[in-house]
């Protein structure tokens, strides 16, 4: 199975920040990487797929990039409604499996 | 506009068996492989099972795989998880979540239900 090793676990920022989130892969999974937000007793709500491309509706603020094992998560400038637990996901073979999570908490 | 709703998550002891469903609509059902995900209380994300969008193909996370069976009744625009043998480990919220790409096995999941609780408990 490939693992998916975000970091950091957590954060702490203050709005108008800039965030980066990591996710390493275990294997070259090509561009196969989504990154989801999961705010508090909410489903997860799909942000970028394939690496780098931004859903429909969601903020130009959320970005992503990398290719093969190595992937970043940003968000330009950090918004108090940005606050919840981020998850990236590889989609390459099965099994599919997520990141462990990073929580976002504002500083 | 896209809606999935679960049902059919209780209270149930270990080694029991329960039903889960799936109500889809806004989406023509039978053009998407459909998953189910869950999250155990206060952990991440698991991807637990796929269906392909005509039913012909399944796949299972290793936890559950033996235990559990996907399956979908594309005249009901409904998904199903039949969860048996079920051990206190499986406690989790379960989600359903559609798959991003047209007739395509993998992909983004781009839609999710709001979840339905299982617990296991004696």
């Amino acid at each position: 199975d490939i693992q998916l090793t975000q970091s950091p676990s957590s954060l702490s920022a203050s709005v108008g920040d800039r965030v980066t989130i990591t996710c390493q892969a275990s294997q070259d999974i090509n561009n196969f990487l989504n990154w989801y937000q999961q705010k508090p007793g909410k489903a997860p709500q799909l942000l970028i797929s394939d690496a780098s491309n931004l859903e429909t509706g969601v903020p130009s603020r959320f970005s992503g990039s990398g290719s093969g094992t190595d992937f970043t998560f940003t968000i330009s400038s950090l918004r108090p409604e940005d606050i919840a637990t981020y998850y990236c996901q590889h989609y390459d073979r099965l099994p599919i499996t997520f990141g462990q999570g990073t929580r976002l908490e504002i500083k | 506009e896209v809606q999935l709703v679960e049902s059919g998550g209780v209270v149930v002891q270990p080694g029991g068996s329960l039903r889960l469903s799936c109500a889809a609509s806004g989406f023509t059902f039978d053009d998407y492989t459909m998953h189910w995900v869950r999250q155990a209380p206060g952990k991440g994300l698991e991807w637990v099972s796929l269906i392909s969008w005509n039913g012909g193909h399944t796949y299972y996370a290793d936890s559950v795989k033996g235990r559990f069976t996907i399956s979908r009744d594309n005249s009901k625009d409904s998904l199903y998880l039949q969860m048996n043998s079920l051990r206190s480990e499986d406690t989790a919220l379960y989600y359903c979540a559609k798959n991003g790409w047209l007739q395509q096995l993998v992909g983004p999941f781009d839609s999710w239900g709001q979840g339905t609780l299982v617990t296991v408990s004696s």
